[in-house]
């Protein structure tokens, strides 16, 4: 079965280090992978996304990569701050999808002074 | 200026109740959604609408109705209100072959 995992568990880290979440899929096919940020009793905001045909993506402080052979995408935040901190989403979306995104459960990122 | 705003923010009901979520964009988008949060934190679409038509339909109960008036709203109506309808419920926009969607803030809903 079609399956989006990732870690349940909260990742806490100290301020002005690198953050890195993982996004696992299986028996997707994604034509593209994004993350999104959600803040509580927010909505998501979208951050990034990166197609199947690209390895690596960029935003200042965020990075993105994608490996269809591993079926992983990680999603990196250099220099971490406090107001990093947050639930991260990612989404896969594909043609198997019938055109709708389909949410991993999130990351939720705490990033300490 | 407010992107995607829903009403209510809150929703605290009865079971067996019927109640109804609006959601209103400004930003020119054709395709509008629905999606349950549940309290595991998933983020579940439920109905998709593009230019008024219903595009994405999920395994969703017939108690939950989308209407659409117009490109810039989608509503969802609920009957019989059941206590697992309790979530938080999101409403987000798209423009059609964009990828990037913009969600509202979100309708916490609580069945009692």
């Amino acid at each position: 079965s079609q399956k989006i995992e990732q870690n349940s568990e909260a990742l806490n880290i100290q301020e002005g280090k690198t953050a890195t979440l993982t996004c696992n899929y299986t028996n997707y096919s994604p034509a593209y992978l994004q993350w999104y940020r959600q803040d509580p009793g927010r909505g998501p905001v979208f951050l990034l996304l990166i197609r199947e045909n690209e390895k690596e993506k960029r935003k200042e402080r965020l990075k993105v990569t994608f490996d269809t052979t591993l079926k992983q995408s990680l999603f990196h935040i250099t220099a971490s701050q406090p107001a990093d901190s947050a639930t991260y989403l990612c989404a896969l979306y594909g043609s198997s999808n019938t055109g709708k995104l389909i949410f991993g459960q999130g990351t939720t990122l705490q990033v300490k002074p | 200026d407010t992107a995607v705003s829903q009403t209510p923010k809150y929703l605290v009901t009865q079971m067996g109740n019927d109640k109804s979520i609006k959601c209103e964009q400004n930003l020119g988008h054709d395709t509008m959604y629905w999606y349950k949060q549940d309290s595991k934190k998933f983020l579940k679409i439920m109905f998709s609408y593009n230019n008024k038509e219903l595009i994405i339909n999920e395994t969703v109960p017939n108690r939950f109705s989308p209407k659409s008036p117009d490109k810039a709203h989608l509503n969802l109506h609920i009957n019989s209100l059941e206590l697992g309808d309790s979530a938080v419920y999101f409403c987000a926009s798209s423009q059609r072959n964009q990828e990037t969607q913009y969600f509202g803030p979100g309708t916490r809903l609580l069945v009692l």
